[in-house]
């Protein structure tokens, strides 16, 4: 059970947009940075999003990340079949050091 | 980019060693973690280590079992493992900060 609580799944037809979101508490967003990283079938980890709203360098504008008090919002527009994936957030805590949020599996239906 | 290896099947009870290598970034100048993934779930933050090895954190679930170090002069992070548990059971990753470069990850499986 991670201290991080995501849905478990969402979906979307293509070229619609979904959120997914991230509760946490005092100890980890609301005092601190939230990341999210998309992890496909296979592979190791992405980051897509840094800083609560920042996209590294090829990431594409189509994914938006924000923050209010202790919840995070991970924001896909204009969905594609590709986007179908694992998510997750990830934060500072300040009692468990790093941590991750159970992760939310994307349908593109 | 990173690497990871040394993964393999050990018994409970056993140890294992893990490195990762970097290569295309200051390797020096950053911290680096481990992160696993048991099968068919989520992510579990394991350990990190700072740029010079002063800072280092572990989870609670592998505090006092696993130890993390690394070496600069040979560009490269090490996770010795050991007193393994069934629950150990994962893939390892290991992943610079601020987890923008990820390895593949390497298979440890904790089985008698």
């Amino acid at each position: 059970q991670s201290v991080l609580t995501q849905p478990p799944s969402v979906s979307a037809a293509p070229g619609q947009k979904v959120s997914i979101s991230c509760s946490g508490s005092s100890s980890n967003i609301g005092n601190n940075y939230v990341s999210w990283y998309q992890q496909l079938p296979g592979t190791a980890p992405k980051l897509l999003i840094y800083e609560n709203n920042k996209r590294p360098s090829g990431i594409p504008d189509r994914f938006s990340g924000s923050k209010s008090g202790t919840s995070a919002t991970l924001g896909i527009t204009g969905l594609q079949t590709g986007d179908e994936a694992d998510y997750y957030c990830g934060t500072w805590d300040n009692r468990f050091d790093w941590v991750f949020g159970g992760g939310t599996k994307l349908t593109v239906l | 980019q990173l690497v990871e290896s040394g993964g393999g099947l050990v018994k409970p009870g056993g140890s294992l060693r893990l490195s990762c290598a970097a290569s295309g970034f200051a390797f020096n100048t950053f911290t680096i973690n481990w992160v696993r993934q048991a099968p068919g779930r989520g992510l579990e933050w394991v350990s990190s280590i700072s740029a010079t090895g002063s800072y280092i954190f572990y989870a609670d679930s592998v505090k006092g079992r696993f130890t993390i170090s690394r070496d600069n002069l040979k560009n490269s992070l090490y996770l010795q493992m050991n007193s393994l548990r069934a629950e150990d059971t994962a893939v390892y990753f290991c992943a610079k900060d601020p987890f923008d470069i990820w390895g593949q990850g390497t298979m440890v499986t904790v089985s008698s």
